[in-house]
């Protein structure tokens, strides 16, 4: 079964800095998605950012990056410039190919920007 | 351009009442249809998903039931909720040219006292 873990329940940054958020992952298959969510305090789950495991050029959003590391099995999120409305819960997420719509989600990182 | 919606936003019901949560998809046409439930301050657990009208499968056992009566159309239903019940529902949607990736309703807050 597949496992998705985030080893950082709370991170802050102050406002214009970078973070780094940690995921790291467990499965069998070859192909498969992964995605960072952000969940803000409205409770929307957001897409922030998706990477498809067959490309090896690492996905970028705007001020969003990811560092995906098939072979360590690890994906984490970089944010640039940080803003206050960045302020949020992200969790990282894996879907299966063969599983589609089936997200297994990490526990989540609180991150706060300060000002 | 691709929406969803899901309602109500919140409700409080009691222990043994019927529960209807209703979402829809607008601008895409036969999208993958999901429930999520969210417990408190936790990733989400698929509950059901659809690939078409009547055609539902549910991932956990529990209380819950889902329908999908039209293409855009997707709910959530309990005849008798139990306190368990409580927690976040998301309703989500995939498909058409965005292949693979999921995309969330604003999500309904359910307490049952």
């Amino acid at each position: 079964a597949q496992t998705v873990t985030q080893s950082q329940p709370e991170m802050s940054v102050q406002e214009a800095e970078t973070v780094t958020l940690s995921c790291t992952y467990d499965t069998s298959e070859s192909n498969y998605y992964l995605f960072w969510y952000k969940q803000p305090p409205s409770r929307q789950m957001i897409l922030v950012i998706r990477q498809e495991a067959y490309k090896q050029q690492n996905a970028t959003e705007n001020r969003f990056s990811v560092n995906f590391q098939k072979a360590a099995k690890s994906f984490s999120l970089k944010i640039s410039d940080s803003q206050l409305g960045d302020t949020a819960m992200y969790f990282c997420a894996f879907m299966s190919s063969s599983n589609t719509g089936k997200l297994i989600f990490g526990q989540g990182t609180t991150l706060q920007v300060k000002p | 351009s691709q929406t969803i919606h899901q309602w109500p936003a919140t409700l409080v019901q009691p222990v043994g009442s019927p529960l209807s949560l209703e979402c829809t998809v607008e601008g895409t046409s036969n999208p993958n249809l999901y429930w999520y439930r969210q417990a408190a301050g936790r990733g989400l657990q698929l509950l059901f998903y659809s690939i078409g009208i009547d055609q539902i499968s549910s991932e956990v056992p529990q209380n819950l039931s889902a329908s999908r009566p039209q293409d855009r159309q997707f709910i959530l239903s309990s005849k008798k909720l139990l306190l368990s019940d409580s927690g976040f529902y998301l309703c989500a949607w995939s498909g058409g040219a965005l292949g693979n990736t999921i995309y969330f309703g604003e999500g309904s807050w359910l307490t049952v006292v």
